[in-house]
């Protein structure tokens, strides 16, 4: 099966830009979620989305930050203005089912690593 | 809030050599996974622990899992060059929120 895809792979930004990165999960998975992932530590969630509606999105800052999920399937975050404090790895998973009793691991993009300069 | 916490955070070992990264978390949960992730790479994941007392191995790698205690083991026999990466646990809370740790980055070295 083809895996988890996310666009672009990279991206160089000054302060105060914007910036969007794609994300097409799995198949048929249900739930999708987008991490950011600081050099040297591990993943933290921003958002998780269960089809096109929104799960958890305690850790996402709402000042800056912001993310849908069309139709269920592809997800955009977005960045609106971006701080030097986002250079970071964002990472887009997906799994079967995030309901409860549901134990699927989570299926990992290859990331867009943003460096804002 | 969650916190999850691995040691060592780093670790050098020579070829053949045994060793166990440690991975406690501060909430209850039944639910456990490792991942592995090599440099600029994604992350891959190897272990699904479900309940306690749950025992994976794959290779030179064994995981357990221990509710009670809380705490999760990945252990390392014999290690080789190829498992020269970073492992992560991530707890599962409520069924569908995932919690990483904050990574073992390990060194094989020949």
């Amino acid at each position: 099966e083809a895996g988890v895809a996310q666009s672009p792979r990279y991206k160089i930004i000054e302060k105060r830009q914007s910036v969007a990165f794609w994300c097409n999960p799995i198949s048929g998975h249900a739930t999708l979620y987008w991490y950011q992932q600081i050099l040297g530590q591990g993943p933290k969630l921003l958002i998780q989305f269960q089809n096109n509606g929104v799960v958890d999105d305690s850790q996402l800052p709402k000042d800056r930050f912001s993310a849908e999920r069309l139709k269920g399937v592809d997800s955009t975050l977005k960045i609106q203005p971006a701080k030097l404090e986002d250079s970071a790895v964002y990472l887009c998973a997906s799994s079967l089912d995030g309901r409860q009793g549901m134990r699927a691991p989570l299926h990992f993009g290859n990331g867009t690593r943003l460096t804002v300069t | 809030e969650l916190k999850v916490e691995q040691n060592p955070l780093f670790l050098s070992m020579q070829e053949g050599k045994n060793y166990t990264i440690y991975c406690n978390y501060s909430t209850t949960s039944d639910r456990l996974y490792w991942y592995r992730q090599d440099p600029g790479k994604s992350l891959e994941s190897l272990f699904v622990l479900l309940s306690n007392g749950a025992v994976k191995q794959e290779g030179r790698l064994m995981a357990s899992l221990d509710t009670k205690a809380r705490l999760s083991t990945l252990h390392i026999t014999a290690a080789v060059h190829d498992l020269s990466a970073t492992y992560f646990c991530a707890v599962d809370l409520r069924g569908y929120q995932f919690y990483f740790g904050t990574g073992t980055s390990l060194t094989v070295i020949p």
